[in-house]
């Protein structure tokens, strides 16, 4: 069955780290990737997303990702966080010619500290 | 804000009742997605909708149900409720590839 992992549940890091988390699908054929984050109290919202071309791509916010087809994962990344990064990020995947049904990682929590 | 609106914000009810939550997609948009959000299940996909037909079904239960209208609005029927169903329920809608959410509606069942 296709599905999403996100290998850290809980991140805790202080204001100016570095960011990455990590996201890795399973499904062999082409994929819509997508990242999204929920604000406390909030829903969802689309940070960045991947249909084709360059595999890096920019989101809002100083987000970006890097999909490596090879390695089935699609990685979140920021240079530098701020305490309104603190949220929860979802990993989502559409298989494009499969089910084009979105498949949502677990999510992994951040939480920053000033 | 995303442009998709759900209506109520927060519903609380008792179980064994049912209860109605509403969507309305992004002007243009055709696909409507329902989505159960809890602690202890994360985001669920329910039911996708296109055009109003139905066009994938996740995991949802068979006391829920849903429809699209011809204006394209959802509503997300779940009867018979139970302790266990009570959650954030999301409607997210797309033309095309990305989905976007609405701001959920808080089902308490007391």
């Amino acid at each position: 069955a296709q599905s999403v992992s996100q290998h850290n549940h809980h991140v805790i890091l202080s204001e100016a780290a570095s960011l990455e988390l990590g996201c890795n699908y399973s499904y062999g054929g082409t994929v819509n990737l997508f990242w999204y984050v929920q604000y406390p109290g909030q829903h969802l919202q689309l940070l960045l997303k991947y249909f084709s071309g360059d595999p890096l791509v920019k989101g809002i916010k100083g987000f970006e990702a890097e999909f490596i087809k090879s390695k089935f994962s699609f990685n979140l990344r920021k240079p530098s966080v701020q305490w309104s990064d603190t949220a929860e990020y979802f990993c989502a995947v559409i298989p494009v010619d499969s089910s084009y049904k979105l498949i949502f990682g677990s999510g992994t929590r951040l939480l920053v500290r000033p | 804000d995303s442009g998709v609106t759900q209506t109520p914000k927060h519903l609380i009810t008792a179980t064994g009742q049912r209860v109605t939550l509403r969507c309305s997609p992004r002007s243009g948009d055709l696909s409507v997605y329902w989505y159960q959000q809890s602690l202890d299940q994360g985001l669920q996909f329910l039911i996708q909708y296109y055009n109003g037909e139905e066009r994938a079904k996740g995991n949802i239960l068979e006391r829920f149900s849903a429809q699209q209208f011809p204006d394209l609005h959802s509503e997300l029927n779940l009867s018979s409720l139970e302790l266990g169903d009570s959650a954030l329920y999301f409607c997210a809608s797309s033309l095309s590839g990305a989905q976007f959410f609405g701001p959920g509606t808080r089902l308490t069942v007391l």
